[in-house]
């Protein structure tokens, strides 16, 4: 089953913009992880953001977490057209280590030039 | 160096049949793991092996079986396969064990059809 909710489902904006999507899970995590998917292809880690923490930072993305609410949100500014993809939350579970990540359906993030 | 590599790319197979799927992981990862994409979903947690054991299993049914050789490489195997077997198998590496807590390198995939 998947644990983990993106929304919205598809997101279409001009290049240049902010994009945020958002990610909603139901059990106690240990961290959740963002990743990105091109085509169908192969998954790409962006980032991790453990259960104690609350925002993180890599380049043009910004991840916040809200453990009270069970969500969390991947901001990417200044959006480039190589950004279109689409974009997966992925939560471990407390105690969850050998489990493996459980994704949620994905975001498809287009990027018009 | 080299990331996760799959083989192959591309399988068909007919309904009935035996598919195995192969993983290298990068070079000094331990922890494989291997996930089902079907299309318009996200991935689904299969297995995840470390030093050639396995750690964690998901909720698939024992058509599915995976090991993991000496040199870190696995293959997962399917038996007797089922249309709804169609998707896209993700293989995943990791340095340590419990890899889910930390990041995890993903390979391009195989993608199989069933037919």
């Amino acid at each position: 089953s998947q644990q983990g909710e993106e929304d919205p489902q598809a997101l279409s904006i001009q290049e240049g913009e902010n994009a945020t999507m958002n990610c909603s899970y139901k059990t106690s995590i240990n961290n959740l992880q963002w990743y990105r998917q091109n085509s169908g292809r192969g998954l790409v880690h962006l980032i991790l953001i453990r259960s104690n923490e609350r925002e993180k930072h890599s380049g043009r993305l910004r991840v916040t977490l809200d453990t009270s609410k069970k969500s969390s949100s991947l901001l990417i500014t200044a959006s480039r057209a190589a950004d279109t993809a689409s974009y997966f939350c992925a939560t471990v579970k407390w105690g969850g280590g050998a489990d493996g990540l459980t994704f949620g359906k994905g975001t498809h993030l287009i990027i018009q030039p | 160096d080299a990331g996760v590599t799959q083989s192959p790319t591309h399988l068909i197979k007919t309904r009935g049949q035996q598919v195995t799927l192969r993983c290298s992981p990068i070079s000094g990862h331990k922890s494989v793991s291997w996930y089902q994409q079907v299309l318009g979903q996200g991935p689904q947690f299969i297995f995840q092996y470390y030093e050639k054991e396995e750690r964690g299993r998901g909720n698939f049914p024992d058509r599915f079986s995976a090991r993991q050789f000496p040199n870190y490489s696995s293959e997962l195997n399917v038996n007797a396969l089922l249309l709804g077997d169609s998707a896209l198998y993700l293989c995943a590496s990791s340095l340590a064990d419990l890899s889910s807590y930390n990041e995890q390198f993903f390979g391009p995939g195989t993608r199989l059809t069933v037919l």
